[in-house]
């Protein structure tokens, strides 16, 4: 069964510093793709990043960047020099792989980072 | 701009009157979900369409119902709603079934059964 546990259920931190938020997942598949959701205050849920399993660089997008270890079934993100905006909701997801269910996103049950000023 | 689009954003309702919420993609997406968000239980699927006419059932679809007519429209309908189905409800959409697409979500519809 494919499953998505993020065991972190809320961070806090202060501005400034550096945060890495947790994923670890389970599948079966030998190729399948991983990604992040951002759900601030407002309530949406934002798109961050998608990744192939076949892609194991880190990937860095201004102070975000996603360190994929196949190796330990991880696939953690990091947020430096963190800022109040930062504070949101944070989902790591996997696509359900076989069946009629392909490509459903099985989400972790998410984590809650509060930055304060 | 490419969108997917929910209404209403709010709504606050009494057990047992029907209700519809409306989602509405301009992508020309072929697959298209419903979920549901409560707290402790994450972001739960209530039924999906992978194109015009072609629903199933997720995981928790129990007191719901989708129709898909249209490839842009899939309404999420509560016959008889009920105080456990108050919940933070998600439309998304993506361009095919498939596991490389990831979804595009709606802004989500805070739903309150009294």
């Amino acid at each position: 069964a494919q499953k998505v546990t993020q065991a972190q259920t809320e961070i806090s931190v202060v501005e400034k510093e550096d945060v890495t938020l947790d994923c670890v997942y389970e599948t079966r598949d030998t190729t399948y793709y991983l990604f992040w959701y951002k759900q601030p205050p407002s309530g949406e849920l934002v798109f961050l990043i998608r990744r192939n399993s076949f892609d194991e660089q880190n990937e860095i997008s201004g102070r975000y960047s996603w360190n994929f270890q196949k190796s330990t079934s991880s696939f953690n993100f990091t947020i430096t020099a963190s800022q109040v905006v930062d504070s949101a909701v944070y989902f790591c997801a996997l696509p359900m792989n076989y069946g009629g269910s392909q490509g459903n996103l099985i989400f972790g049950k998410g984590t809650k980072l509060s930055v304060k000023p | 701009e490419a969108q997917v689009t929910q209404n209403p954003r709010y709504l606050i309702t009494v057990t047992g009157k029907k209700l519809t919420v409306t989602c509405s993609q301009n992508m020309n997406h072929e697959y298209m979900s419903w979920y549901r968000q409560d707290p402790g239980l994450g972001l739960r699927q209530i039924y999906y369409s992978m194109n015009v006419e072609v629903t199933d059932k997720g995981d928790v679809p129990e007191g719901y119902k989708v129709s898909r007519k249209e490839k842009r429209n899939f309404p999420l309908i509560l016959e008889s709603p009920s105080p456990n189905q108050t919940s933070l409800y998600f439309c998304a959409s993506s361009p095919r079934q498939g596991v490389g697409y990831g979804y595009t979500f709606g802004s989500g519809t805070r739903l309150t059964v009294v």
